[in-house]
């Protein structure tokens, strides 16, 4: 059984650009969530997609953006970074039986400049 | 006042210590209670879930929830050097979206 991949693992970015973190469900996962994870707090619930379609926001404007593919895999899409955007970003795949058990990949670490 | 509410620590205790971790929230509708564990630069790894009241042991490891209270916790008995991590707290409403705790940085020391 393949875990959930998250590439990549690190990267810096300066204020203003863009970045695109990539996302591998756990095989016989559908529903994929992305989180970021500030140093010293906990996962903040960012989206959730499922089918495609995003079916839940937290609060995050709309330069957080993502996708979802048929193979579940999914992107996370930040315009326009600022430097609190520094973080560690985290996908997590689930069957999507609303139990709320999340498996997670390793993170991406961005940190913007 | 946060949804969920974790002390950050540090806890640090010797080997074979018993550990306890807590964390109180005040969404009522939180049905799910899960405990995570993280180590130092990894993602979170699901270690205990409970659906509604009640205790749930798995191990050296137990996890107890009081709704009533709203209150959870979780016990680590005989814990050792590699149990030293951050543990997060996390309920879910059986909606879309988990709340995590700002989790509790453990030292388990040989």
């Amino acid at each position: 059984e393949t875990g959930v991949t998250q590439s990549p693992t690190h990267l810096i970015k300066t204020r203003g650009q863009q970045v695109t973190l990539r996302c591998s469900s756990q095989s016989g996962h559908n529903t994929v969530s992305w989180y970021q994870q500030a140093l010293g707090q906990g996962p903040q619930f960012i989206f959730q997609y499922y089918r495609e379609e995003e079916n839940g926001r937290g609060n995050f404007p709309p330069r957080f953006s993502g996708l979802q593919f048929p193979n579940y895999s999914s992107e996370l899409n930040v315009n326009a970074l600022e430097l609190d955007d520094s973080a560690l970003y985290l996908c997590a795949s689930t069957t999507g039986g609303g139990t709320g058990e999340l498996f997670f990949g390793e993170g991406s670490r961005l940190t913007v400049l | 006042q946060k949804e969920v509410e974790q002390d950050p620590g540090p806890l640090s205790v010797p080997e074979g210590a018993i550990v306890s971790l807590n964390c109180t929230y005040s969404n009522s509708a939180f049905q799910y209670f899960m405990w995570y564990r993280q180590y130092s630069r990894k993602g979170p790894e699901l270690l205990m879930y409970t659906y509604s009241s009640g205790n749930k042991e798995d191990g050296r490891f137990t996890a107890q929830v009081d709704k009533s209270s709203k209150y959870i916790s979780l016990f680590i008995r005989d814990s050792q050097p590699s149990d030293s991590a951050t543990y997060l707290c996390a309920m879910h409403t059986g909606g879309f979206k988990t709340i995590f705790g700002a989790g509790t940085r453990l030292f388990v020391k040989a």
